[in-house]
């Protein structure tokens, strides 16, 4: 029973492409976010939303568009995919009331070739 | 937030306890100190915070300084199962929704 679940684990695709990665979490929590993980291993922040409502966008390319049809899931798409979006995208949950004790999903490996 | 300092990598020894530092000399009064991990492959993993006291969880246990610019985490009998990325984070209190910004880490190897 997955807390955050993203689909798919793996996705590998060819420059100028579109695509979306999806997110769910079942935990009720109101905040969820998008994060980026590049070759380095550094960890980002891409988008937060909480109850729908985008309320972080840490200048991320317009390519990069999130979506929450409700506050259990949050998509992203992507558009004209380029070589260097490859990295890892974890999607994240959180309390409103907490807001910083995250749960994070196991994460999306994207590969542009 | 404050910025964290951590070293890049430790080891220890299975069966005994992990301590891992982190220095946060810049650290504000109402910035909480964070810790997730991240094992190979996997999403980042909440252990513990704290403020000013100590704190002890299922996980670990947090001690931080009197003066807050340091603390340690502490994995009371490591194992196999803990090797990991550990991450430091000052965090704001209040409405920071949760964005975490994750430095480099330490690389922790627990081997047999």
């Amino acid at each position: 029973d997955t807390a955050v679940s993203q689909t798919p684990k793996y996705l590998v695709t060819q420059m100028g492409n579109d695509k979306s990665i999806k997110c769910e979490q079942n935990l009720g929590h109101d905040t969820m976010y998008w994060y980026k993980q590049d070759s380095k291993k550094f960890l980002k922040i891409m988008f937060s939303y909480n109850n729908k409502e985008l309320i972080i966008n840490e200048t991320v390319p317009n390519r990069f568009s999130p979506k929450s049809p409700d506050k259990a899931h949050l998509n992203l798409h992507i558009n004209s995919l380029e070589l260097g979006d490859s990295a890892v995208y974890f999607c994240a949950s959180s309390p409103k009331s907490s807001g910083t004790e995250a749960f994070f999903g196991q994460g999306t490996r994207l590969t542009v070739v | 937030d404050a910025k964290t300092t951590q070293p890049p990598s430790m080891d220890c020894a299975e069966g005994r306890a992990a301590n891992l530092p982190c220095n946060h000399s810049t650290i504000s009064g109402n910035e909480y100190v964070y810790w997730y991990r991240q094992i190979h492959s996997q999403g980042p993993q909440y252990i513990i915070h704290g403020l000013k006291n100590n704190e002890t969880n299922e996980m670990a246990s947090l001690i931080i300084t009197e003066d807050r610019k340091s603390s340690t985490l502490i994995l009371p009998h490591a194992t196999l199962r803990d090797t990991a990325v550990y991450y430091c984070i000052g965090i704001a209190g209040g409405t920071s929704y949760g964005k975490l910004t994750f430095g480099q880490g330490t690389i922790l190897t627990v081997h047999p």
